[in-house]
C-alpha cells in the first residue's frame, strides 16, 4: 500500500478562521514533507520533518504552523491567511532513515484551499 | 540553488506516435530524479526514479534516461494514447540532510493526446 490520504479534500476560510489540513500514511515512512502548489505552477516546498522533528523550513510565513504529532501522521495549522495563499496543498512521504536519501516521495491527492 | 527546465512547455501529438519530454538541471550532485504524471486538480503520480549511479529506468511505455555530468534527463513514452493526457513533472533531489530528501521540480509539460 503506497497510498498517503489527505483531509479535508476542498477547505474554504475567512481570512480571520483557525483551520487544519491533516496528512496521513501507514508505511512507515519516517519523513513527511507539506509542499504548496498555485495554479499552473510546480509544487513547492514548505516543511520537511524526519523523525517527528522539523527538518526544513523553506521561510514559510508564521500564520502556516505544521505538526508532526506520530509518525504517521502531520498537520499543518493555517491562521490568519490571505486570499493569495489559495493553493492545492500537498503532503507527501518517504521511507528515510539511515541515508535514505533516495527514495521515492509519494503524493497525496492534496487539499484544495481557497481563502475569501 | 537547483533549478529545474523542462522542454516543451506543451506538447500535442496524435494518438499513436512516440514522444520525448525533457528536463534539464543545474546542479548535477543530486541523489536521484523524479518523474511525475499530474492530473488536472489532482495529486502527484509517481512514474519513475532514477537514481544518480543508474543510467536508465523503464517501466511499461515510459522509459527515463538520466545523464548527470550534463544536468539532462529525458522522458520516452511509447506509443502515446488519450489516457497518457496530463502534465508530466521532473524533480530533481538535492538531500538537505541525512535521512530525507529535496525536491526541486521543473515547470512541467502538458501533454495533450488525441485520437
Amino acid at each position: 500500500d503506497t497510498e498517503v490520504t489527505q483531509t479535508p479534500k476542498h477547505l474554504v476560510m475567512g481570512m480571520t478562521n483557525k483551520k487544519s489540513l491533516k496528512c496521513e500514511q501507514h508505511m512507515g515512512h519516517r519523513a513527511m514533507y507539506w509542499y504548496k502548489q498555485k495554479a499552473k505552477k510546480p509544487p513547492e516546498l514548505m516543511f520537511v520533518y524526519s523523525y517527528e522533528k522539523l527538518s526544513i523550513n523553506e521561510s514559510v510565513p508564521s500564520r502556516f504552523s505544521p505538526e508532526c504529532p506520530n509518525s504517521s501522521l502531520l498537520n499543518l495549522h493555517l491562521h490568519a491567511l490571505q486570499p493569495e495563499d489559495s493553493a492545492l496543498y500537498l503532503c507527501a512521504s518517504s521511507q528515510g532513515g539511515n541515508g535514505r536519501r533516495t527514495d521515492t516521495q509519494y503524493f497525496g491527492p492534496g487539499t484544495r484551499l481557497t481563502v475569501l | 540553488k537547483q533549478e529545474v527546465t523542462q522542454i516543451p512547455a506543451a506538447l500535442s501529438v496524435p494518438e499513436g506516435e512516440n514522444l520525448v519530454l525533457n528536463c534539464s538541471f543545474t546542479d548535477s550532485a543530486i541523489y536521484n530524479l523524479q518523474w511525475f504524471r499530474q492530473d488536472p486538480g489532482k495529486g502527484l503520480t509517481s512514474l519513475l526514479l532514477i537514481q544518480s549511479s543508474q543510467r536508465e529506468q523503464t517501466s511499461g511505455r515510459l522509459n527515463a534516461s538520466l545523464d548527470k555530468s550534463s544536468g539532462r534527463s529525458t522522458l520516452y513514452i511509447a506509443a502515446s494514447q488519450p489516457g497518457d493526457s496530463a502534465t508530466y513533472l521532473c524533480a530533481a533531489n538535492n538531500a538537505g540532510g541525512t535521512s530525507y530528501g529535496k525536491l526541486t521540480f521543473g515547470q512541467g509539460t502538458i501533454l495533450t493526446v488525441h485520437p
